[in-house]
């Protein structure tokens, strides 16, 4: 596609529930980040991925966030028992490049899903 | 681990007048990005500096990276009211994919 899509744009769970969050990166875009913003903050990393491989999950923050990237396109962010402080936007960001030491990668961020549990 | 640290964490400007947002880490960076992110939008990159002492224009913005690769800045001149939201710096170190973002900085601008 155009641009890095992310589903769905709002969601309100009640505390406990599980939630999945859908990101379609750039058609070709072989790196995929996950990224959660608080109000009123920067993004924090959470996860990456280089085509389906996940080499990077030192960001999530709890064993009840799990990242998977089956295929190495569509990715879904899914949080189990959702607690209060999940609460956030859930930002998605693909590129065209792998990691390298010449640079990092651009990334191009989806407009986000909001989260908020109750 | 690695933090960046931005100030002012919020300005408030009149139409015309400059504006600068500094980014300082607390480790040796590889490379630094600067983002854009409108109210209620997304960060859109604007420019990223790889090299020591590097300066970058992009019309009315100037990003300057220090010559340690530690600190950098984004300079507006004459803002406009498009200038409006809140800019992120982003700085990577040895891994070079993991982006650490700093709190940001909101500019408003008063027509």
């Amino acid at each position: 596609g155009a641009g890095v899509s992310q589903s769905p744009r709002y969601k309100v769970a009640k505390r406990g529930q599980d939630v999945a969050l859908r990101c379609d990166p750039i058609s070709g875009h072989v790196s995929l980040f996950w990224y959660q913003q608080a109000l009123g903050q920067g993004p924090e990393f959470l996860t990456y991925f280089q085509n389906e491989a996940q080499l990077d999950k030192s960001g999530l923050p709890s064993d009840r966030f799990f990242a998977e990237r089956p295929e190495g396109s569509v990715s879904t962010l899914k949080i189990q028992r959702t607690q209060q402080e999940d609460s956030a936007v859930y930002l998605c960001a693909s590129s065209s490049r792998v990691a390298d030491p010449t640079g990092a990668n651009v990334l191009t961020f989806g407009a986000g899903s909001r989260l908020t549990v109750l | 681990g690695q933090q960046v640290m931005q100030i002012p964490q919020y300005q408030h400007v009149q139409e015309g007048e400059d504006f600068t947002t500094y980014c300082n880490s607390s480790t040796t960076l590889s490379n630094i990005q600067w983002y854009k992110q409108r109210p209620g939008g997304h960060p859109v990159f604007l420019i990223q500096l790889v090299k020591s002492g590097e300066v970058k224009k992009q019309k009315r913005l100037t990003f300057q990276f220090g010559e340690a690769k530690k600190n950098s800045s984004l300079h507006i001149t004459a803002t406009q009211t498009t200038d409006v939201g809140t800019y992120f710096c982003a700085g990577s170190g040895g891994s070079n994919y993991k982006l650490t973002f700093g709190k940001g900085t909101l500019l408003t601008v008063n027509p």
